[in-house]
């Protein structure tokens, strides 16, 4: 069964401190995944997906296929960056149906 | 870029009446469109596949009776929850894709936050 895992409900970091939301996957066949970010009273959004291998914000994410993980990464996290980051995995075949863990909270203190 | 619309963003309603709630893609056309339901603290849940002309195709574990879709144009679907009681309430949110399928990314309305009283 395909399945997502994001072991951290909440983190905090400060300013300029770097940042790694954590996110696992469980799936037997070749994954396309994404993060996406829902930042306080707004829709969710897309942030990256691995297959386009871009940097947005600042973040980045490496898929690793041997440690089944898609690790969300910025150097150095801005107070604009606290909002809501779910993990999201898309099946083989072209599917558009997004399984998602259960998201984590990034707080970015001044 | 692409918007999707959705409507209500709150309803409060009585249980054993129904709900409709509407899907928009605003500026593009969305063959497929997917509902997700989100309880508090939680992840979002897939309830099932809308598509343009066809049936829906529901996840496992969702009543398509209770759950009703019509996705009767390319840029609207709509859910209407059926004789709706408290366990129903619930965050909905919608998603359509702007480029077809196997191309993703999503595009996510604003949800709707369905209270059942």
């Amino acid at each position: 069964a395909q399945r997502v895992t994001q072991p951290e409900k909440l983190l905090s970091v400060f300013k300029g401190a770097p940042v790694e939301l954590k996110c696992n996957y469980s799936y037997s066949g070749s994954p396309e995944l994404f993060w996406y970010v829902q930042y306080s009273r707004q829709r969710l959004q897309l942030l990256l997906r691995h297959i386009s291998r871009e940097s947005i914000k600042g973040f980045t994410a490496d898929l690793n296929k041997g440690e089944t993980s898609f690790h969300l990464k910025k150097p150095f996290a801005q107070e604009e960056d606290s909002a809501m980051y779910y993990c999201a995995l898309a099946t083989q075949g072209g599917s558009e149906k997004l399984v998602f863990g259960k998201g984590t909270k990034l707080t970015v203190n001044p | 870029g692409a918007v999707v619309s959705q409507h209500p963003s709150w309803v409060i309603c009585k249980s054993g009446t129904s709900v409709k709630i509407e899907c928009r893609s605003l500026d593009f056309q969305a063959t497929t469109m997917f509902w997700y339901r989100q309880f508090p603290k939680q992840s979002l849940m897939l309830m099932a596949t809308s598509n343009e002309g066809s049936k829906a195709t529901y996840e496992q574990g969702v009543e398509k009776d209770k759950f009703l879709i019509n996705h009767a144009s390319l840029t609207l679907s709509t859910l209407t929850v059926t004789s709706a009681h408290p366990e129903d309430s619930s965050f909905y949110i919608c998603s359509a894709s702007s480029t077809g399928p196997g191309n993703s990314p999503l595009h996510f309305g604003n949800g709707t936050r369905l209270t059942v009283t």
